[in-house]
């Protein structure tokens, strides 16, 4: 079965200090991925996204992400987390080789930063 | 542009009540797609739409009907709400699979409680 994996449901960070937020996946052929942020009571923002190309991809925020296909994992860092980014954090999986952009999300991982 | 659009914000169903919720999307795209959030379980598809006049199931179809008469909308029914319908349902749009251009626009979600 297609799937994606985020191990912690939270990850607490201090303040200046990097972070790192993990997603493994499963799928069959070459993926697409993405990660998308959620503060409370809204809806999901797009971060970045692999398509092809370089596997250090780099997004929105300061945020990027390092695609690594024999360890089948696609984690979000930053090099010095703000208070700011205190969030909700998804990763997603395109697996369908056809036309429908179709997602299938983790469960998310909710990122502290403390002052 | 308004983006992506839900209406209405917040909902209180009593079991067996239906209703029909409104997304609207203002930036011509051609795929829309309904998702449910809940604690620990990520986004879930209920439905998408690849077009004007076409549906299909995603992974949690059941108790759901759509349509998209318009391409700029994409509407979700409960035809007889259950408890278990419970959650926050969000809506999203992207272009068609052309270029690198994959990533999904999100709504602010409508909160839907079924008592």
């Amino acid at each position: 079965a297609q799937s994606v994996a985020q191990p912690e449901d939270q990850v607490n960070v201090a303040e200046g200090n990097p972070l790192t937020v993990k997603c493994t996946y499963s799928v069959s052929g070459n993926p697409y991925l993405f990660w998308y942020v959620q503060y409370p009571n809204r809806g999901l923002q797009f971060l970045l996204k692999y398509i092809t190309g370089d596997n250090l991809v780099k997004g929105s925020y300061g945020f990027e992400a390092e695609f690594n296909k024999s360890q089948t994992s696609f984690h979000l860092k930053k090099p010095s987390a703000l208070v700011s980014d205190s969030a909700l954090y998804f990763c997603a999986v395109s697996p369908y080789g056809g036309a429908t952009n179709k997602l299938i999300f983790g469960t998310g991982t909710l990122l502290a930063v403390q002052p | 542009n308004a983006g992506v659009t839900q209406t209405p914000k917040f909902r209180v169903l009593k079991t067996g009540q239906s209703m029909t919720l409104l997304c609207a999307q203002d930036m011509n795209h051609e795929y829309m797609y309904w998702y449910r959030q809940d604690p620990g379980m990520g986004l879930r598809l209920i439905h998408y739409s690849v077009g004007e006049g076409t549906t299909a199931k995603g992974e949690v179809p059941d108790g759901y009907n759509v349509s998209r008469l318009k391409k700029q909308n994409f509407l979700l029914g409960l035809e007889s709400a259950a408890p278990s319908q419970t959650s926050v349902y969000f809506c999203a749009s992207s272009y068609k699979r052309t270029g690198t251009s994959y990533e999904q626009y999100f709504g602010p979600g409508t909160r839907l409680t079924v008592t």
